[in-house]
């Protein structure tokens, strides 16, 4: 078993969809969780950090449920311009290295 | 966000050459560095930690004297990829974290490598 795992999709949508990956994770010690967006043959960016009390950034909303060891990312009203590959990040200290899920595809279609 | 800067962004070399690839956190210091590899449609591969002044440490099935790592400063971490084969063609990926709680990494725009 995957440390870290993602549906890979792809996901294909209508613009204006409501769209909700999940991520799970194997090690219960995990401390930090993070959402990034990766486009093609691009780099990584931080999409947003994921806190306990799940947070909100305009269209999107991460949770956390340590109880069940996964985190989740929710993109309202999707834009054309979300189409990306989503990846989970893990880490389990906070010097330490981070773990990542094989991405999650999204294609938002007009 | 914090900024990480790569070189080169794009090589293309005969297979045998040895490569280098600098990766620069360029608004912070980065005790630790993590060097990454991505091949087509699969996911960041882990290669190495880098630490600022200490050897490298490197992730299972990696050859550490074929990747060799150098973080000589808190600013700058290098990656030469030794011999460099057909197989090693990928897309290569420094990340950094700042100090601080969160420590969210940073990555830097990768390195596309071809070997002929």
């Amino acid at each position: 078993r995957k440390e870290v795992e993602q549906d890979p999709g792809p996901f294909n949508v209508p613009e204006g969809a409501t769209v909700a990956f999940n991520c799970t994770y194997s090690n219960s010690a995990s401390q930090s969780f993070f959402w990034y967006r990766q486009d093609c043959r691009k780099e990584p960016k931080l999409l947003m950090s994921v806190y306990s009390s799940g947070n909100e950034d305009g269209r999107f909303t991460a949770q956390l449920n340590r109880a069940s060891q996964y985190i989740s990312l929710l993109i309202r009203d999707s834009k054309l311009s979300d189409s990306a590959t989503y990846l989970c990040g893990v880490k389990g200290t906070n010097a330490g290295k981070s773990t990542f899920g094989d991405g999650t595809t999204l294609t938002v279609k007009p | 966000g914090a900024v990480v800067s790569q070189h080169p962004s794009r090589v293309i070399c005969k297979s045998g050459t040895s490569v280098k690839i600098e990766c620069r956190s360029l608004d912070f210091q980065a005790t630790t560095m993590f060097w990454y590899r991505q091949f087509p449609k699969q996911s960041l591969m882990l290669m190495a930690t880098s630490n600022e002044g200490s050897k490298a440490t490197y992730e299972q099935g990696v050859e550490k004297d074929k990747f060799l790592i150098n973080h000589a400063s808190l600013t700058l971490s290098t990656l030469t990829v030794t011999s460099a084969h057909p197989e090693d063609s990928s897309f290569y990926i420094c990340s950094a974290s700042t100090s601080g709680g969160i420590n969210e990494q940073f990555f830097g725009p990768g390195t596309r490598l071809t070997v002929l």
